[in-house]
């Protein structure tokens, strides 16, 4: 079966402590890996998309990154501004729509 | 461009009631889907379109319906509402397959 696995299911961090975020998926032939963030009360806001292994992404305290099997969001000394809910997916075949993870819900506190 | 409009914000239905939720896009995306979004499941497919006059069953179809007539509009039709479909519904739509969903504010429905 097709999965989506993020890990932890929460995080809580001290402003200036930096920390990564897991996605692990199962399937071959990947055709992209997907990262948002959302806040309380909005729709997915999307950050960076994925495509092949080795691949790396970066925006501001945040960067993406990818190999086979998982992929990480590295957050470097993160803001209490950079709490929310972070969510990974992968491409489902070519349907035009994603396979989610649960998400980690990210708390930093200042 | 106001990107994807989802309306109503709020809604509160009793059980049996009827009601459609809408679904608009400005950015003349071929791709469009729906997704409730639930404490502990995530985000959950229920209805996806790959073009106007085509779509096509999710993960959770059960309970409700679609159609898009329009590449505009794509609106999700719960023709009699269960407490179990209380929840928070999502819209996204894409240009491209492996482009990212351009997603909605959400509607969120509470079935009594």
């Amino acid at each position: 079966e097709d999965q989506v696995t993020q890990s932890p299911e929460a995080l809580r961090l001290q402003e200036g402590e930096s920390s990564s975020l897991n996605c692990s998926y199962t399937v071959s032939g990947l055709r992209g890996l997907f990262w948002y963030r959302q806040d309380p009360g909005k729709g997915p806001e999307f950050l960076f998309t994925l495509y092949s292994a080795g691949e790396e992404k970066e925006k501001e305290r945040l960067k993406a990154t990818l190999t086979k099997k998982e992929s990480f969001l590295h957050i470097t000394a993160p803001k209490p501004e950079d709490s929310a809910t972070y969510l990974c997916a992968r491409a489902r075949g070519s349907q035009g729509n994603l396979i989610f993870g649960k998400g980690t819900k990210l708390s930093v506190k200042p | 461009n106001a990107g994807v409009t989802q309306t109503p914000k709020f809604q509160v239905l009793k059980t049996g009631q009827s009601m459609t939720l809408q679904c608009a896009q400005d950015m003349n995306h071929e791709y469009m889907s729906w997704y409730r979004q639930d404490p502990g499941m995530g985000l959950r497919l229920i209805h996806y379109s790959v073009g106007a006059g085509i779509t096509d069953q999710g993960e959770v179809p059960n309970g409700y319906n679609v159609s898009r007539s329009t590449t505009e509009d794509f609106p999700l039709r719960l023709l009699s509402a269960a407490p179990s479909q209380t929840s928070v519904y999502f819209c996204a739509s894409t240009p491209l397959v492996d482009s990212p969903l351009h997603f909605g504010n959400g509607t969120r429905l509470t079935v009594t």
